[in-house]
């Protein structure tokens, strides 16, 4: 069965620090992985994107990593910001089935000052 | 310039009743997707169209009815709703399926 977890399912940090989101996947056949963040009341947005042949994508502060082989990628958010504050959804797509997206759960992110 | 842009952005409405959402990107992506976010937080494909067809169609109560008049547009008609029916509604499209999807503000539905 296709499935996608993430954890953990929230998360307090101090300003500045640095933190890393997890996700794990089954989905296969494999096309690509991409972590969304989601600001409350908005629709989420692309961080990053990757493919089986990418095992590291950064987007200024935002770092996500991918192991094809276990099945898992991180986020990994450098010195926090209080905007950072948001749900960050780890997504995959399968490539076959009209490219199927399965969802992650989301972690629930909070930056405190 | 809204890249895709959903309305109503809330929705009020008694149960029983039939409402529709409409959905508007202005990206030239051919790709257009409909979710469901519930209390949770979860996002679930409900439906996808590519180029005006359906090539996604979850297991959804056939009281919900895309409709995609151009590729610009995916609407989303909801019959009789249900208490059930409650949560934010996503519209989103991508270039082609599979690809990175640009999603609008949601639609917040809630039934009384």
């Amino acid at each position: 069965k296709n499935q996608v977890e993430q954890s953990p399912q929230s998360l307090i940090i101090l300003e500045g620090k640095n933190c890393t989101l997890q996700c794990n996947y089954t989905v296969s056949p494999f096309s690509n992985l991409r972590w969304y963040k989601q600001d409350t009341g908005r629709g989420p947005v692309s961080l990053t994107i990757m493919t089986f042949s990418e095992n590291t994508k950064s987007n200024g502060r935002y770092t996500a990593t991918l192991d094809a082989d276990t099945k898992q990628s991180s986020l990994h958010i450098t010195a926090s910001q209080l905007s950072d504050s948001a749900s960050y959804i780890c997504v995959v797509s399968a490539s076959t089935g009209g490219f199927k997206t399965i969802f992650g759960a989301g972690t629930r992110l909070f930056v405190k000052a | 310039d809204t890249a895709v842009s959903q309305t109503p952005k809330y929705l009020v409405t008694q149960m029983g009743n039939d409402k529709s959402i409409k959905c508007e990107q202005n990206l030239g992506h051919d790709t257009m997707y409909w979710y469901k976010q519930d209390s949770k937080k979860f996002l679930k494909i409900m439906f996808s169209y590519n180029n005006k067809e359906l090539i996604i169609n979850e297991t959804v109560p056939n009281r919900f009815s895309p409709k995609s008049p151009d590729k610009a547009h995916l609407n989303l008609h909801i019959n009789s709703l249900e208490l059930g029916d409650s949560a934010v509604y996503f519209c989103a499209s991508s270039h082609q399926p599979g690809g990175p999807q640009h999603f609008g503000d949601g639609t917040r539905l809630s039934i009384l």
